[in-house]
């Protein structure tokens, strides 16, 4: 069992349709992440919130949209999407943005598919 | 720009064996990471890696750190099948920046 729980664990969607990514995390950690992860493929960072401010953006699509309610939680928000979009997405957290020397903890992703 | 190698991207190996992984970077970094993902599942920290000449060990696996030649090995000893899986090695940058290796997809055989 992963201390960052993410919801929904599968997703299916259609090109118009909108829906939101769930991440929640109580073990106090200030960073959160979202990373995009293609089948046979490491991770590719998306955004990363530091005491809730978005800290990093790594040129994604604006029809991603992050959003973080309060230091517990964390949404991405999916609107528009591709088929090149389908992948699983991974939340993380850490006790500090650099998490120096701690790691990051993940949680289980979302396979999301986009019809 | 940073860049994370690895090798190699596939390694198959017998029970009882030996072997190491590699994982080289283009920058200098601050910190190292292992994580090891088995198919369809999330990523399981293995080592945190924070100097030059940090060595951690855990069972069968032991990770090191040459900041100076900027690699890091994971080193299998006597393998068994439930080491398989994929494993990455993750470096930051001074500053924001967080990349990960392509990955060392492993299968130990009987």
């Amino acid at each position: 069992d992963t201390e960052v729980t993410q919801t929904p664990k599968h997703l299916v969607m259609g090109m118009t349709n909108k829906k939101s990514l769930k991440c929640e995390q109580h073990m106090g950690h200030r960073a959160m992440y979202w990373y995009k992860q293609k089948a046979k493929k490491p991770p590719e960072l998306m955004f990363v919130y530091s005491y809730e401010k978005l800290s990093i953006n790594e040129s994604v699509p604006s029809r991603f949209s992050p959003e973080c309610p309060n230091s517990s939680l964390l949404n991405l928000h999916l609107h528009a999407l591709q088929p090149e979009d389908s992948a699983l997405y991974l939340c993380a957290s850490s006790q500090e943005r650099t998490g120096a020397n701690q790691p990051q903890h993940f949680g289980d992703g979302t396979r999301l598919s986009i019809l | 720009e940073l860049k994370v190698e690895q090798n190699p991207l596939f390694l198959s190996m017998q029970e009882g064996k030996n072997y190491t992984i590699y994982c080289n970077y283009s920058t200098t970094s601050d910190r190292l990471y292992w994580y090891r993902q088995d198919p369809g599942k999330s990523l399981e920290s293995l080592f945190v890696l924070l100097s030059n000449g940090a060595v951690k060990q855990e069972g069968r696996l032991m990770a090191s750190l040459d900041t100076k030649a900027r690699l890091s090995t994971l080193h299998i000893t006597a393998a068994v099948h439930d080491l398989s899986a994929t494993y990455f090695c993750a470096v930051g940058d001074y500053g924001q920046n967080f990349v990960f290796g392509p990955g060392t997809r492993l299968s130990v055989l009987p």
